[in-house]
């Protein structure tokens, strides 16, 4: 079945820099890799995703980059606040079972005023 | 409350126990999830359910026992638990496969 890692599992940033978190995926036929938020104590909420015929989607200061040869995504958040703070987890999912998102561990991201 | 939400909220039981985790959705969504979310691990998918259909079954054990009465609400029945199954149980929804999934406020649940 997929496989999803995810690097770094903690990252600390000063407000105003930029974060970025990789996954890698191990099937080439995953198509769909959405983003999730988690703050703390709540539950996860969508934030930006990506389909395979595209290779970057920007949402003001949040994008996502796609490399299918690599079988690689990213998430880049730039100009960070500290309302930013919160776990993200990356996920993947293939056509024809696209019900069934493969998650990452997570990455807890600190934003430090 | 709006979209989707889950009850109870937090919920202690002993391995002999048998409790209902409750989830319903206010979005007209066709598809309902059972996530467990544990500590250090990812989000596991456990059951799936489209228009009242069970399309997938996660390799749970029997010990999980889903219900899905119709396409608002859906059931996890839970019997003779383990303490690892302690987590939080997280209820999601979405239109069709392949869509968005709108997470619920999840269960914390606590086996003794």
């Amino acid at each position: 079945g997929e496989d999803v890692e995810q690097h770094p599992s903690t990252l600390s940033v000063q407000e105003g820099d930029s974060a970025v978190i990789k996954c890698t995926y191990s099937d080439s036929a995953s198509n769909y890799f959405p983003w999730y938020k988690q703050e703390l104590g709540k539950r996860p909420q969508l934030i930006i995703d990506i389909r395979s015929n595209v290779g970057e989607k920007k949402d003001q200061r949040i994008a996502v980059t796609l490399n299918k040869t690599a079988k690689h995504f990213s998430l880049h958040i730039t100009e960070t606040q500290p309302e930013d703070s919160a776990v993200y987890f990356c996920a993947a999912s293939m056509e024809g079972s696209n019900y069934k998102l493969t998650f990452g561990k997570g990455t807890l991201l600190t934003v430090n005023p | 409350e709006t979209g989707v939400t889950q009850t109870p909220r937090h919920l202690v039981m002993g391995m002999t126990n048998k409790k209902s985790l409750k989830c319903e959705q206010h979005l007209g969504h066709n598809a309902m999830y059972w996530y467990k979310q544990s500590a250090k691990k990812p989000l596991e998918l456990m059951f799936v359910y489209s228009l009242e259909e069970r399309v997938e079954n996660n390799s749970v054990p029997s010990r999980f026992s889903p219900e899905c009465p119709n396409s608002s609400h859906l059931f996890l029945h839970l019997h003779t638990l383990q303490p690892e199954d302690s987590a939080l149980y997280l209820c999601a929804s979405s239109q069709d496969f392949g869509d968005e999934q709108f997470f619920g406020p999840g269960t914390r649940l606590t086996v003794l």
